[in-house]
C-alpha cells in the first residue's frame, strides 16, 4: 500500500530552468509534508516543509506547493542548478500517529544539464 | 555540534550471520528512529525509539530483527541470521523531541549480504 507517490523516476532539466518534482498522496491524516535531497552514499536532507493548513512555502530557490482537495504536491526549483542533481524524496508525516514517523516515496532523480 | 553518526558505513555478512548497526543521534536528541531502503525504493519506517523504550516497531520484521536504545550509548539495530533481502541501506535518523517531523538523517550503514 504506497500512500506516497513519485510517478517519475527521473527528471532531467537544463541549468537556469525551473524544474518540478510531483509527489501524490493518497492519506488525508497527513498534516505534514517533507522534501528531502540525497546525494549518492549520503543520508537524506531536509529541503523544505509545508503544513497541511497551507497551500504554499517558499525557502530560496525552492518552493512547496500543496494541492489537498487532490492530494498533490510538488517541489519547484528555480533556477536549477548542476549541484541540485540529487535524488529528492517527498515525504509525509500521519498526524494520527502518536510517533512522528515519516512515510517516505520512491524518489525522483533530478539532472540538471550545465 | 556533530550530526547523526552510524557506524560502521559498509558491512559484510554471510547468510546466517548476524548484522549489528549502530546509530549515535545528535548531542541532545533522545528519539531515534530506523528506516530502511531496499534498491530502487524509497525509505521504509521501521522503528521508534526514545531512550530506554520502544515506542514503535511496526515496521520491523516480526522475526530476527531487533533494536534498542540504552540510556548510555548509540541505538543498536541487530539483524540475526541474514538472508539476501536484508541487503539494503539502514538510515538512522534523530530528533529532538517527539511527536515531531523534524529528524536529520545520518549517512546511513550498506549491509551486504552474500
Amino acid at each position: 500500500d504506497q500512500q506516497v507517490k513519485q510517478n517519475s523516476p527521473s527528471l532531467s532539466v537544463q541549468e537556469g530552468r525551473i524544474s518540478i518534482l510531483n509527489c501524490d498522496y493518497t492519506n488525508s491524516m497527513f498534516d505534514y509534508f517533507l522534501w528531502y535531497k540525497k546525494y549518492p552514499a549520503e543520508g537524506p536532507t531536509f529541503l523544505i516543509s509545508i503544513s497541511s493548513i497551507k497551500d504554499k512555502n517558499e525557502d530560496g530557490r525552492f518552493t512547496v506547493f500543496l494541492n489537498k482537495s487532490a492530494k498533490h504536491l510538488s517541489l519547484h526549483i528555480v533556477p536549477s542548478q548542476p549541484g541540485d542533481s540529487a535524488v529528492y524524496f517527498c515525504a509525509a508525516r500521519d498526524g494520527s500517529s502518536n510517533t512522528g514517523k515519516l512515510i517516505f516515496g520512491q524518489g525522483t532523480t533530478l539532472q540538471v544539464k550545465p | 555540534n556533530a550530526g547523526v553518526m552510524q557506524n560502521p558505513r559498509h558491512l559484510v555478512r554471510r547468510r546466517g550471520q548476524e548484522a549489528r548497526l549502530r546509530c549515535s543521534p545528535m548531542k541532545g536528541h533522545s528519539h531515534v528512529y530506523w528506516y530502511r531502503q531496499l534498491p530502487e525504493e524509497g525509505l521504509k519506517f521501521m522503528v521508534y525509539l526514545q531512550k530506554e523504550n520502544i515506542i514503535d516497531e511496526s515496521g520491523m520484521p516480526k522475526e530476527r530483527f531487533s533494536a534498542e536504545f540504552p540510556k548510555e550509548g548509540p541505538s543498536i539495530l541487530r539483524i540475526q541470521q541474514v538472508v539476501r533481502g536484508d541487503s539494503a541501506a539502514y538510515f538512522c535518523a534523530s530528533s529532538p523531541r517527539a511527536l515531531t517531523y523534524e529528524q536529520y538523517f545520518g549517512p546511513g550503514t550498506r549491509l551486504t549480504v552474500t
